[in-house]
């Protein structure tokens, strides 16, 4: 079955602690999405990739980090410089309009819920 | 001010009942829309895209107005299993973003 998976579904981390949060598609779609949402609030973006080893901050990127080495996968660290980093975070990916620049929908893995303990 | 503007609710309606959401957005040249659904604590899923000419999938109907710059969904014969969160989403082609709005909560009552 084509998807996205992301793992794992629950993590805790303790303060000061980095923890790497997997997204995986075999959708071979070329650009990737890491969203943060807090209770309550829309989805904000945290990084996005058009391309293999090229990615761009979004709104909300500071105390964050990510990869793209591989077209599958777009792993998100998030680091001990996140002070608030208890959230449902959400991995999407989308496919390029045919012979255009543009992108059609987005979508969305499972997602991961952080809690900071 | 927000990109993309959503009324939070929540819609309380019965069965049966229609129920319209609308949406706005701040920049014009926004390129692409769509509603999403998001059932409580799981991932938002599409549910249509939104063109120009208005378009409808069985009990669901999207309009768009370009010139007010608003989305709107409707909702014919609201089923109990309609209740979630809605989300509008419109995508900027200049940057291959995507914004979300907050969402709208519709609950359907028996």
């Amino acid at each position: 079955d084509g998807g996205i998976t992301q793992s794992p579904k629950y993590l805790f981390r303790k303060e000061g602690q980095n923890v790497t949060l997997s997204c995986e598609q075999n959708l071979n779609h070329d650009a990737m999405y890491w969203y943060r949402q807090d209770p309550g609030q829309g989805l904000r973006l945290i990084y996005y990739s058009q391309i293999v080893n090229d990615f761009q901050k979004g709104d909300i990127a500071e105390g964050y980090s990510v990869s793209r080495e591989k077209k599958e996968s777009f792993p998100l660290t998030v680091t001990s410089a996140q002070k608030n980093p208890t959230a449902f975070y959400l991995c999407a990916s989308s496919s390029k309009r045919e012979g255009r620049l543009s992108y059609n929908e987005q979508f969305f893995g499972p997602g991961t819920r952080l809690t900071v303990l | 001010r927000k990109e993309v503007e959503q009324d939070p609710g929540p819609f309380n309606v019965p069965e049966g009942a229609t129920v319209a959401f609308n949406c706005t957005y701040s920049n014009s040249a926004s390129q692409s829309f769509f509603w999403y659904r998001q059932d409580c604590r799981k991932e938002p899923k599409l549910l249509m895209s939104v063109y120009s000419s208005g378009n409808e999938d069985g009990r669901f109907t999207a309009q768009l107005n370009r010139a007010s710059q608003y989305i709107s969904l409707l909702i014919r014969d609201s089923k109990l299993s309609d209740s979630a969160t809605y989300l509008c989403v419109v995508r900027y082609y200049n940057f291959n973003k995507f914004y979300f709005g907050s969402g709208t909560k519709l609950n359907v009552k028996p």
